[in-house]
């Protein structure tokens, strides 16, 4: 089945630079990347995603790319404040698995005043 | 739009006793739903795919006898954590997709059900 890589792990920024964060999944078949962003206790609120005929999207602060050969996408934040503070987690789809994602292990994002 | 709630949002039960965990969507009507469990500092791990009227799917390791799925109805979808035990403790969330759309749609997560067996 499909796996998802994400890496790092944790990552600290001073405020107003950019954070990068990368993940990697196994099965090519998957079409449909979204992030997330997990605040302490609560729900996992979508962020950005991506498809797999898009090779980069963007959202004011929040950039993902997506290189369905090497099958690494990443998400790219500019102008870190902290209230982008938080664990962020990216998954991926399979179209024919009825839409169940698979959450890599997510990056606990720390930024710095 | 697109709110999803859960039900008790955190709940203590001693060792040996079954919790029911509630997922409503609640302006809109879902024929998926999905059952995470999240430890602590850990990622969201799935645990089955819920659709209306029809057995749930369970991921590979996940006791379908323990873990017992019931979606009723297209707006309501149950977890029922049988038997449970300490290491059953965790942070459960679904998530859910409205009719008629593909998976292409962002699935709407519910607040998360904390559970603590002592």
């Amino acid at each position: 089945g499909e796996n998802v890589e994400q890496h790092p792990s944790t990552l600290s920024v001073q405020e107003g630079d950019s954070a990068v964060i990368k993940c990697t999944y196994s099965d090519s078949a998957s079409n449909y990347f979204p992030w997330y962003k997990q605040e302490l206790g609560k729900r996992p609120q979508l962020i950005i995603d991506i498809r797999s005929n898009v090779g980069e999207k963007k959202d004011q602060r929040i950039a993902v790319t997506l290189n369905k050969t090497a099958k690494h996408f990443s998400l790219h934040i500019t102008e870190t404040q902290p209230e982008d503070s938080a664990v962020y987690f990216c998954a991926a789809s399979i179209d024919n698995q009825g839409g169940k994602l698979i959450f890599g292990q997510g990056t606990e994002l720390s930024v710095k005043p | 739009g697109a709110v999803v709630s859960q039900h008790p949002s955190r709940v203590i039960c001693k060792s040996g006793t079954s919790v029911k965990i509630e997922c409503r969507s609640l302006d809109f009507q879902a024929t998926t739903m999905f059952w995470y469990r999240q430890f602590p500092k850990q990622s969201l791990m799935l645990m089955a795919t819920s659709n209306e009227g029809s057995k749930a799917t369970y991921e590979q390791g996940v006791e379908k006898d323990k873990f017992l799925i019931n979606h009723a109805s297209l707006t309501l979808s149950t977890l029922t954590v049988t038997s449970a035990h300490p290491e059953d403790s965790s942070f459960y969330i679904c998530s859910a997709s409205p009719l008629g759309t593909s998976h292409w749609e962002a699935q709407y997560f519910g607040p998360g059900t904390r559970l603590l067996v002592l």
